[in-house]
């Protein structure tokens, strides 16, 4: 499974657009990519996926360059509520079924 | 509907003790999976069951670690002589199948002393 990197941790503040980097430079060609934010206490919630190009559902965005070894969620107009921390897997959706591979993620803090 | 459910929400156990961790996934859902989430770290793969059966258990620590869905609903995910390096939060997930999106309960936050 591919391994990705992204920042540790991101200030923001309300009202702004967050974007938030991935890179994985040996995904694969089965390839997808899944953003999925956790809060405390909470188990991770899935944001969005996408293979190429844009997708954009009513959470955030998610681009992907034509050589797709890297990615990035785009979260607009941020609120206090979107404090998570927010991780970027790569993983193939043909393998029976998708064993997740979490890395440390991103630490997004939004503040007034 | 009601999403995946875990219970407790939190375990103390001493050192040596046996712990079981419940998991009822959402109706309906054939996959479930077990992560363990260190304290600061992402979650890590466990095991995965499609119906009753479990087909990956790779990621299972040690044969301490024992997991189960004998009728393919709720499973239980059983730790044997429990260690301090068993400290963590035991997530559960639940899809409608192998490949589609994985819904996650609030996790089972086990401390052993």
């Amino acid at each position: 499974l591919a391994k990705t990197t992204q920042p540790v941790s991101m200030d923001s503040y309300e009202g702004q657009e967050v974007n938030i980097t991935c890179s994985h430079n040996n995904i694969a060609t089965n390839d997808y990519i899944t953003w999925y934010q956790q809060f405390p206490s909470q188990g991770p919630r899935f944001i969005i996926q996408g293979y190429k190009t844009k997708v954009t559902n009513e959470v955030a965005s998610l681009f992907i360059p034509a050589d797709r070894k890297s990615s990035t969620l785009s979260l607009p107009r941020v609120s206090l509520s979107d404090t998570a921390v927010y991780y970027c897997l790569v993983g193939a959706m043909n393998t029976g079924f998708q064993k997740l591979v979490f890395g440390t993620g991103t630490r997004l803090l939004v503040s007034p | 509907g009601a999403g995946v459910s875990q219970s407790p929400r939190y375990k103390v156990a001493k050192r040596g003790q046996d712990v079981a961790l419940r998991c009822d996934p959402i109706s309906g859902h054939v996959s479930l999976f077990w992560y363990q989430q260190a304290l600061g770290q992402g979650p890590e793969f466990l095991t995965y069951f499609q119906n009753e059966a479990q087909l990956d258990k790779s990621g299972l620590p040690s044969d301490r670690f024992f997991a189960e869905r004998p009728e393919g609903s709720v499973s239980t995910l059983k730790i044997q002589r429990t260690q301090q390096e068993d400290s963590a939060v035991y997530l559960c997930a639940s899809s409608l199948a192998g490949q589609e999106t994985q819904y996650f309960g609030p996790g089972t936050r086990l401390l052993v002393l």
